[in-house]
């Protein structure tokens, strides 16, 4: 069966301080993967996305960027972070031929920035 | 670009009573519509999808409708329980995308 790691699962992190988040899929070949931030108490709001290795489409221009250096392995990066940045960090994966699939979320990593 | 609106923020329900969630979608290529439901600090889990080749779907106490020429669907719980209180959000597919309501807060009063 498909399982989605996530980690860390809580980080706290000073402002302008680097990030990385990382994401990993098991027992799937070729997924989509997302990249998701939810704030409190509000909607997902969509980063990221990756139909395949080295392709990246970025949704909302920030101080985030997404790498896919393996198949199956999503990574979330920040040079500097903000206060703004803090929030519920979700990935999640969906089966490859296009966005018309339920998409499977991870445990999320929950960050805040000081 | 592409949008999904969702109503009410907010619903408070007596127990055993149903509730509703609305949504409305832009993209008149979504043909797929699934509906998360999420527990407080938990991840979204999938508890109800719909394509577009079915006007409604129902699974035990909950149900979904979808009307394509109105860009509408629905998601409807019956007999509602306490453990029903969560958050629930809509979506529509989009190219390679989900696209997703703000969500709705469910409050089951016991």
């Amino acid at each position: 069966s498909q399982t989605i790691h996530q980690w860390p699962a809580t980080l706290v992190q000073p402002v302008g301080s680097p990030l990385s988040l990382e994401c990993t899929v098991e027992g799937t070949s070729n997924p989509n993967l997302y990249w998701y931030r939810q704030a409190a108490g509000r909607g997902l709001q969509l980063l990221f996305y990756s139909v395949g290795i080295g392709q990246i489409s970025s949704e909302v221009p920030q101080n985030l960027s997404a790498s896919r250096p393996q198949d199956r392995q999503f990574i979330l990066s920040s040079k500097k972070l903000l206060l703004s940045d803090s929030g519920f960090y979700l990935c999640a994966w969906s089966v490859q031929a296009g966005g018309d699939n339920e998409q499977f979320f991870g445990p999320g990593t929950r960050l805040t920035v000081l | 670009g592409e949008n999904v609106e969702q109503h009410p923020s907010t619903l408070s329900v007596q127990e055993g009573d149903s509730a509703v969630i609305k949504c409305t979608y832009s993209d008149s290529a979504s043909n797929y519509f699934p509906w998360y439901k999420q527990e407080l600090g938990k991840r979204p889990q999938l508890i109800i999808d719909i394509r577009s080749n079915v006007g409604e779907k129902k699974d035990q106490r909950i149900a979904v409708t979808l009307n394509k020429t109105a860009k509408h669907f629905s998601l409807h719980i019956t007999e509602t329980q306490p453990e029903d209180s969560a958050v629930y959000f809509c979506a529509a597919s989009s190219s390679y995308k989900l696209i997703f309501g703000s969500g709705t807060r469910l409050l089951v009063r016991p």
